[in-house]
């Protein structure tokens, strides 16, 4: 099946870095690539969707100027978590949508620890 | 209110044993996820579903979309079908986009 690949899977950078993250559709064409982040024991909360070519839709609460999504082909995106601070550690996973079957195909996620 | 809700949070089963894991929405959507997330964190698709029934070996989803309800059924289940079960609804967003809203989670835990 379709793959996605999401790196690093984990990462500990210090407090005032900045992090990215890429996720890459390995064999299919991403129409959409969605961006989460997953606290420990809960949901995952969908931060932004970005379409190929375009800016990003951000969620509510979710700052863009803080959480940078670039979308520059229809197989790469990329989340770069400016100024990292302590309360920024969680687990981020990208998804990827295929569009011709409309299915969501999801990343292994990046481990962030800020320090 | 969660839009989606699951039961149970926590399910414990000795191999072999029939589970049964239940999701519950209050949106309208269009399809219906079903996912498993494994210790480390990464997160396959099981089944995406908008009516009736599908099955994939052992596992069985079904939706009613008239109550709102899906369930997510393993049959036989092993050590390794421990994990993170979640639900997850897709309903439009705007445009041509759609979103997924997910549930909290089932961790099932099968003991051999």
């Amino acid at each position: 099946g379709a793959v996605v690949s999401q790196h690093p899977s984990w990462v500990i950078c210090k407090s005032g870095t900045s992090v990215k993250i890429e996720c890459r559709s390995l064999d299919f064409q991403a129409t959409t690539m969605f961006w989460y982040r997953q606290f420990p024991k809960q949901s995952l909360m969908l931060m932004a969707t970005s379409n190929e070519g375009s800016k990003a839709t951000y969620e509510q609460g979710v700052e863009k100027d803080k959480f940078l999504i670039n979308h520059a082909s229809l197989t790469l995106s990329t989340l770069t978590v400016t100024s990292a601070h302590p309360e920024d550690s969680s687990f981020y996973i990208c998804s990827a949508r295929q569009g011709a079957k409309n299915i969501q195909y999801f990343g292994a996620g990046t481990r962030l620890s800020v320090l | 209110k969660n839009e989606v809700e699951q039961s149970p949070q926590n399910l414990t089963a000795q191999e072999g044993e029939f589970i049964t894991i239940n999701c519950s929405y209050s949106v309208g959507i269009s399809a219906l996820h079903w996912l498993q997330q494994h210790p480390g964190g990464g997160i396959v698709s099981l089944f995406m579903l908008s009516s009736g029934k599908k099955k994939h070996g052992r596992l069985i989803a079904t939706i009613n979309i008239q109550e709102k309800h899906s369930s997510l059924h393993i049959t036989a289940s092993h050590p390794r079908d421990s994990a993170v079960y979640i639900c997850a609804v897709r309903s439009y967003s705007g445009g041509s986009n759609y979103k997924l809203t997910f549930g909290k989670g089932t961790l099932l835990t099968v003991n051999p």
